[in-house]
């Protein structure tokens, strides 16, 4: 059973406006996260992560919020740019586990 | 440049023939696994390896093998590949789970 699940498969945003990907976990043991984007023929790329002693995370457009109560974490990138079209997985761990559960992913894509 | 490489990219065989995928880091990294992506399912976990001669199983280990002789190189090994190990197919590395996974450009392959 996957313990990561991200519902939404698929995205399409306007160039310019806000991009918000969801993600749920299950498992009350993860306290770290991640996201990764993956271009057609490449392998996934690291993007951004947050801890479990914090809510929030900002890398330039990207932004991390992380709802421990909720079991849940969204990613938002501000304002989207057709580069950012690729799919997102998210990711998440145990402690200093190395291993990492991923969702199935959401493809994103940024209309002109 | 810091990469993990994996050869081959793309690669058909036949059911019960023994393959191998190589995989090989050049950041030093002590941490390697390898994951599978299918449709819907995301990235999973088949084996990793903490240091050498160090392995453990991950999510789907069954119908692989794995090996950590040397730190640079995480091969791994289909004694007898089936239809149901067709799938896209990334070695990752890692110095820390805090910093992320490096991941390979991924080998597809496909079992007929």
């Amino acid at each position: 059973d996957q313990q990561v699940k991200q519902n939404s498969p698929s995205l399409s945003v306007q160039e310019g406006r806000i991009s918000i990907l969801n993600c749920d976990y299950t498992n009350s043991m993860f306290d770290y996260f991640l996201w990764y984007k993956k271009y057609p023929a490449e392998g996934p790329t690291f993007l951004i992560s947050i801890s479990s002693i914090k809510d929030k995370n900002e890398d330039g457009r990207f932004t991390v919020f992380l709802n421990k109560s909720a079991k849940h974490l969204s990613l938002h990138i501000v304002p989207s740019q057709p580069g950012d079209s690729a799919v997102y997985f998210c990711a998440a761990s145990a402690g200093n586990d190395y291993k990492l559960s991923f969702g199935a992913g959401t493809t994103v894509t940024v209309r002109a | 440049e810091a990469q993990v490489t994996q050869n081959p990219r793309y690669l058909i065989t036949v059911t019960g023939k023994k393959l191998t995928v190589t995989c090989s880091q050049n950041m030093n990294h002590e941490y390697m696994s390898w994951y599978r992506q299918d449709p819907g399912l995301g990235l999973r976990q088949i084996y990793y390896s903490m240091n050498v001669e160090v392995t453990d199983k991950g999510d789907v280990p069954e119908g692989y093998k794995v090996s950590r002789k040397e730190k640079r190189n995480f091969p791994l090994i289909l004694e007898s590949p089936s239809p149901n190990q067709t799938s896209l197919y990334f070695c990752a590395s890692s110095l820390s789970p805090f910093y992320g996974y490096t991941f390979g450009s991924g080998t597809r392959l496909t079992v007929v």
